[in-house]
């Protein structure tokens, strides 16, 4: 158990729909990273966010989004959603944002009919 | 760009053989690589990682390799068991003034035979 809590599980929902996934870091952990992981594909770095604030950016697509609240959880939304967009949302945290290992957690499998 | 790639898609041993996992990187100016297994169902977990100041490390039945003049990094499993078996990522860390990103190649499947 890596202390990275990601809900929900699984989602399954339709096209132009929107979802929001949820993520608990470690705790003590300031920093907090989204990763997409395609069927049998690598991870997509998404988006990163230390104590609150966005420190670096991916490739991530306009119609998702995501913020750090002051209590460290974060939330991934994505929005206008499409059948290319199922795949494994997996968060991440640190304790720092500059380096280090990255704790994953156990990832959100989202499905787009 | 930034890309972390990786030689071989799948890679199968026999148990008890060592495996050796291979990946190139690109940026030049990362300066610190991680290596994860990801099992089925699972978020990736870190095995071991390496500073671009050393070119080998090793851990508990794992070696990591550094080539910085040829961009790459290597995995080596000692006496591979069948519990070894999983998807194998190099990763990355860049900081191209953008900020932090660690960069994950797309992984190398490992089957350990029986």
């Amino acid at each position: 158990d890596s202390g990275v809590t990601q809900t929900p599980k699984h989602l399954i929902t339709a096209t132009g729909q929107r979802v929001t996934l949820r993520c608990s870091p470690r705790s003590g952990d300031l920093s907090v990273y989204w990763y997409q992981q395609s069927l049998d594909q690598g991870l997509q770095f998404l988006i990163q966010y230390y104590n609150g604030e966005e420190r670096a950016k991916g490739n991530i697509l306009e119609r998702f989004s995501a913020q750090q609240f002051p209590d460290l959880h974060s939330e991934l939304n994505l929005s206008s959603l499409e059948l290319g967009d199922s795949a494994l949302y997996f968060c991440a945290s640190s304790p720092r944002g500059d380096s280090g290992e990255l704790f994953f957690g156990e990832g959100s499998r989202l499905t787009v009919l | 760009g930034e890309s972390v790639g990786l030689h071989l898609p799948t890679l199968s041993v026999q148990e008890g053989d060592n495996s050796i996992i291979n990946c190139a990187y690109s940026n030049s100016a990362s300066d610190y690589f991680i290596w994860y297994k990801q099992e089925s169902g699972k978020g990736p977990q870190f095995i071991i990682d390496i500073r671009s100041n050393m070119d080998k490390r090793q851990g508990q039945r794992v070696t990591v390799l550094l080539n910085k003049t040829v961009k790459h990094l290597s995995l080596q499993i000692a006496a591979t068991q069948p519990g070894d078996s999983a998807v194998y990522f190099c990763a990355e860390n860049i900081d191209p003034g953008g900020g932090f990103k660690t960069i994950f190649g797309a992984g190398t499947r490992l089957f350990v035979k029986a």
